[in-house]
C-alpha cells in the first residue's frame, strides 16, 4: 500500500464551487505540504503544517485553506474554486528527524479542473 | 528568498548517451540540501539524488551523479548511458537546513527529457 495517498486522483469542477483535496499517510511523519504544479512554474507551495496545531502558509496560500484533522490527514480545500486553480496537486510528508530527515515523500497527485 | 532556475526547458539524448540538466539557486544561508527529482508520465514525484552543501565531495546514485559548485551556486545532474526509462521531467529543488523553514522545498521549473532510441 502507498504511503501518502490522495483523493481523488482526477477532479473536474466548475467555477464557484467547493472542493476538498484530501492527503493521507501511514509514514507517522508530524509534517505534511501541499504544493501545487503548473507547467513552466515548477512546484509551489500552498500549506505546509508541523504538527496538528501547528499551520503555517506558503508562497501561495491565498485562495485556498488547510485542516489537519489528525497526524495522518491534512485537507485542502478550495471554498470558491476558479479556473486559474486549475493544475495538479501534490501532499506531502517528511520528518524531522532520523535518516531521512531532509526527504520529502510525495503522494501521487490530484489533477483538478476548474471550468 | 531562495529561487531555483532551471534554464532548459527541454533536452534530449539518445539512448546510452551521456546528458547534463542545469540548475542554479541563489540563497544567502550556508547550510541547506539540495535534490533531484524525476517526474515520469505517471506524476508520482521520485527523488533521484540528493546534496548536502556541507559536503565537498559530489553525490553519486548509479547512473546518475551531480556537480555541485557551491560559489557558484551551481547544482548540475548528470545522467550517463541514458534509458528509455529516464524520459521525465526533471526538477531541481532547494531545502534549507534551518528548523524555520520547516523542511519546506523551494523548486525549479522543470526540464522536460527525452532519451531517442
Amino acid at each position: 500500500d502507498a504511503d501518502v495517498t490522495q483523493t481523488p486522483r482526477n477532479r473536474i469542477t466548475k467555477t464557484g464551487k467547493r472542493i476538498m483535496l484530501e492527503c493521507s499517510q501511514t509514514k507517522g511523519h508530524d509534517r505534511m505540504y501541499w504544493y501545487r504544479q503548473d507547467p513552466g512554474l515548477g512546484l509551489r507551495l500552498i500549506y505546509y503544517s508541523f504538527d496538528v496545531k501547528d499551520i503555517n502558509k506558503g508562497e501561495i496560500s491565498d485562495g485556498y485553506s488547510v485542516s489537519r484533522q489528525a497526524q495522518a490527514k491534512f485537507s485542502l480545500s478550495l471554498e470558491s474554486a476558479i479556473p486559474n486553480q486549475t493544475a495538479l496537486y501534490f501532499c506531502a510528508t517528511s520528518e524531522p528527524r532520523g535518516p531521512k530527515y531532509n526527504e520529502q515523500f510525495f503522494g501521487p497527485g490530484t489533477r483538478l479542473t476548474v471550468l | 528568498a531562495q529561487t531555483v532556475t532551471q534554464s532548459q526547458p527541454e533536452m534530449s539524448v539518445q539512448e546510452a548517451e551521456t546528458v547534463t540538466l542545469s540548475c542554479t539557486y541563489d540563497t544567502s544561508e550556508s547550510d541547506y540540501y539540495l535534490f533531484w527529482y524525476k517526474q515520469p508520465p505517471s506524476r508520482q514525484m521520485i527523488l533521484v539524488i540528493r546534496q548536502e552543501a556541507y559536503k565537498q565531495q559530489n553525490a553519486t546514485e548509479n547512473r546518475f551523479s551531480v556537480n555541485f559548485q557551491k560559489a557558484a551556486k551551481s547544482f548540475s545532474l548528470k545522467i550517463s548511458d541514458s534509458q528509455l526509462g529516464d524520459a521525465a521531467m526533471y526538477f531541481c529543488a532547494y531545502r534549507s537546513a534551518g528548523e524555520t523553514s520547516g523542511s519546506r522545498l523551494t523548486f525549479g521549473e522543470g526540464t522536460q527529457l527525452t532519451v531517442n532510441p
